[in-house]
C-alpha cells in the first residue's frame, strides 16, 4: 500500500476517445496534485486542488479536465488528446497546500498514456 | 528565474561502492527547501531526503546524505554502500518557503548500481 493509488496503470487511447485517469490517497491529506512528466523535461504541474477546490490551473489545456469530488480521490478526464500528450501522468498529494509542500509529497507510481 | 540544474544525465556505480550526484539551484528567496526524489523503475516518485536552507548541518537519512553549499547553490547528494535497489531515476527540487509555493525540478540523474 502506497498511499497514494493511481489507475490504470497503462492507458492507450485514440485521439478522439474520453477517458479518465483516477488517484486515491489515504493519507489524510488535504492537497493533491496532477503532474505530467515527459522525457527530457522537469515535471510540469498541471493541477492542484486544496480541500476538494481547484486553486491551481496551469495553462493546461481543455481537453484535460480534473475533478476532486473529494478530497480522497481526483479524477483528470481526457478527451479529444493529441499525439503529444503521451506521458506519464503522476498523482501525488501533501499534508496541505500551503505548508505542506515544504515537507514534501507523497507520489502514487503514475498512468502511462498513450495517444494513438 | 527559478531553476535546478542536475549536470550528469547518466551515472554508474559498483555496489557497495560511493556516488555522488549533483545538483545546483538558482532562488533570489532566502528560506526555502531543498530535496531529494528518487523513481525506481516501479515509478513511484519516492522521497529521499529533504534539508531546510536556513539550517546549515547537512541532512542525512541511512546511506544517504547531502552536501549543503547556500552560498554556492549547490546541493549534492551522496549515497554511501550503493545496493542494486537504488538503480533509479533521482530528482533534485526546491519549493520557497513563501508564497509562491512551487515545486522547482531538476531533469534528474539516472543512477545505475552494478553488481
Amino acid at each position: 500500500e502506497t498511499g497514494v493509488t493511481q489507475t490504470p496503470r497503462h492507458l492507450v487511447m485514440g485521439m478522439t476517445n474520453k477517458k479518465s485517469l483516477k488517484c486515491e490517497q489515504h493519507l489524510g491529506h488535504n492537497a493533491m496534485y496532477w503532474y505530467k512528466q515527459s522525457a527530457k523535461k522537469p515535471l510540469e504541474l498541471m493541477f492542484v486542488y486544496s480541500l476538494e477546490e481547484r486553486v491551481e490551473n496551469n495553462s493546461v489545456p481543455s481537453r484535460f479536465s480534473p475533478e476532486c469530488p473529494n478530497s480522497s480521490h481526483l479524477f483528470l478526464h481526457l478527451h479529444t488528446l493529441q499525439p503529444e500528450d503521451s506521458a506519464l501522468y503522476l498523482c501525488a498529494s501533501s499534508q496541505d497546500y500551503g505548508v505542506g509542500g515544504v515537507y514534501g509529497y507523497t507520489f502514487g507510481s503514475g498512468t502511462r498514456l498513450t495517444v494513438v | 528565474a527559478q531553476t535546478v540544474t542536475q549536470s550528469q544525465p547518466e551515472m554508474s556505480v559498483q555496489e557497495a561502492e560511493t556516488v555522488t550526484l549533483s545538483c545546483t539551484y538558482d532562488t533570489s528567496e532566502n528560506n526555502y527547501y531543498l530535496f531529494w526524489y528518487k523513481q525506481p523503475p516501479s515509478r513511484q516518485m519516492i522521497l529521499v531526503i529533504r534539508q531546510e536552507a536556513y539550517k546549515q548541518q547537512n541532512a542525512t537519512e541511512n546511506r544517504f546524505s547531502v552536501n549543503f553549499q547556500k552560498a554556492a547553490k549547490s546541493f549534492s547528494l551522496k549515497i554511501s554502500d550503493s545496493q542494486l535497489g537504488d538503480t533509479a531515476m533521482y530528482f533534485c527540487a526546491f519549493i520557497n518557503a513563501g508564497n509562491n509555493r512551487k515545486l522547482i525540478w531538476g531533469l534528474g540523474t539516472s543512477l545505475a548500481v552494478n553488481p
